[in-house]
């Protein structure tokens, strides 16, 4: 079963709007990574964020990780229409040698120009 | 050139016909994944495995199977092709360091059961 589950499923915005996608997850975790899909392409790694940090940065994008309420966001600034695809949160239990990563299902964000 | 690269990009098979895909990585790579993807239904995990002598199953193994040649290739094949195992398959490698296990991702294969 899928561990992070996104919110929302869909998201339309205005270019130059910044965007918001949250994600949720069961069990605690080693660390949380966002990637990236372009339709019908393989994902793309954006950003990870370990548990023992809070925010962090990569150019327009801003992940937030609150372990207490086992929840992360992904936030895009002054969004661009290039910035239409799926995203996916995806984590990795705490550290053991079978440890891997599980996928959510997803979130679609269409950027309108 | 790619670092994980799948063959065929495209394939058309009938139903009942044994078929083979194949995924190549240069990353150095132990690990290696393979996903379907259907709408609405985001990636499902078929089979990985950790090392060239680890399989293992993931959610939805049934009508699959792989082997894994060499640290570099690990192909999936569907013994008899049914029309529901039309979707997006796609190669992924990691590499557990530092408890990261990223992912990398190949281009996809489309496969279609007729």
């Amino acid at each position: 079963s899928q561990q992070g589950e996104e919110d929302p499923q869909a998201l339309s915005i205005q270019e130059g709007e910044n965007a918001t996608m949250n994600c949720s997850y069961k069990t605690s975790i080693n660390n949380l990574q966002w990637y990236r899909q372009n339709s019908g392409r393989g994902l793309v790694h954006l950003i990870l964020i370990r548990s023992n940090e809070r925010e962090k940065h990569s150019g327009r994008l801003r992940v937030t990780l609150d372990t207490s309420k086992k929840s992360s966001s992904l936030l895009i600034t002054a969004s661009r229409a290039a910035d239409t695809a799926s995203y996916f949160c995806a984590t990795v239990p705490v550290t053991g040698a079978n440890s891997k990563l599980t996928f959510g299902k997803g979130i679609t964000l269409s950027v309108r120009p | 050139d790619a670092d994980v690269t799948q063959t065929p990009r495209n394939r058309i098979t009938k139903t009942g016909k044994r078929i083979m895909l194949e995924c190549s990585q240069t990353k150095g790579h132990d690990r290696m994944y393979w996903y379907r993807q259907d709408p609405g239904l985001g990636l499902r995990l078929i089979y990985y495995s950790f090392d060239v002598k680890d399989i293992n199953k993931g959610e939805i193994s049934d009508g699959y199977s792989v082997s894994r040649q060499a640290q570099a290739k690990f192909s999936l094949s569907l013994e008899s092709a049914i029309p529901n195992q039309t979707a997006l398959y796609f190669c992924a490698t990691s590499d557990l360091g530092l408890g990261s296990d990223t992912q990398y991702f190949g281009p996809g294969t489309r496969l279609t059961v007729l």
